[in-house]
């Protein structure tokens, strides 16, 4: 079974609004990190935000902001006032007991001027 | 501060020929470090990883190998490209074992087999 799932191959938003790109997470451990990263055309991967498993706030870093529902297992990462530089790839990945992470097939963000 | 260094940026190779990529990292002592592929418009698969000096993880079987002769040192070799060895290629850092540090991606390097 996959370990982290992004069904949205590809995203449109219209600049100044918010998008919601989904992850969802499979595991059995109690303690687990999530990670999103944002990948321009550059190829380089920059971290945006992570979510603890035991963390009971969704967290946020300025105008990004993670949904967790653990229950659901989802980590959805919202982002609001898009702007046009926030076109890019987008993946959610998840860090276990161990050393592995486990990145999912990501999500090609395209903001819309 | 922590900083990752890969080289070479871009590589075009012949297929059959030997490869070797290199990653290094300055600022932190100890770190867990990634090899990671990334085919064309596609997510990231785990290469190998190293959690130690000459402690190496191969996740897929392949006729690619990596080796860690230095703490901050990892390098991604082959003795005969293939076609299907094409992609971008990327190294990361981590610190050991908690669960909140993240990976610190290097610049990555876009290797063509032709």
């Amino acid at each position: 079974a996959q370990k982290i799932t992004q069904t949205q191959p590809g995203m449109f938003v219209q600049e100044k609004e918010a998008v919601t790109l989904d992850c969802t997470y499979d595991t059995s451990d109690p303690s687990y990190g999530l990670f999103w990263y944002k990948q321009p055309s550059s190829g380089e991967m920059i971290f945006l935000i992570y979510q603890g498993s035991y963390d009971q706030q969704n967290a946020t870093e300025g105008r990004y902001s993670l949904n967790f529902q653990k229950a659901r297992k989802s980590a959805n990462l919202v982002i609001s006032a898009s702007q046009l530089g926030d076109s890019a790839m987008y993946f959610c990945a998840m860090r276990e007991g161990g050393n592995q992470f486990y990145f999912g097939t990501g999500t090609s963000l395209t903001v819309i001027p | 501060s922590q900083t990752i260094h890969q080289w070479p940026a871009t590589l075009v190779q012949p297929v059959g020929s030997p490869l070797s990529l290199e990653c290094t990292v300055e600022g932190t002592s100890n770190p867990n470090l990634y090899w990671y592929r990334q085919a064309a418009g596609r997510g990231l698969q785990l290469l190998f990883y190293s959690v130690g000096i000459g402690q190496i993880s191969s996740e897929v079987p392949q006729n690619l190998s990596a080796s860690r002769p230095q703490d901050r040192q990892f390098i991604l070799s082959s003795k005969k490209l293939l076609l299907s060895d094409s992609g971008f290629y990327l190294c990361a850092w981590s610190v050991n074992s908690l669960l909140t540090d993240t990976q610190y991606f290097g610049p990555g390097t876009r290797l063509t087999v032709l």
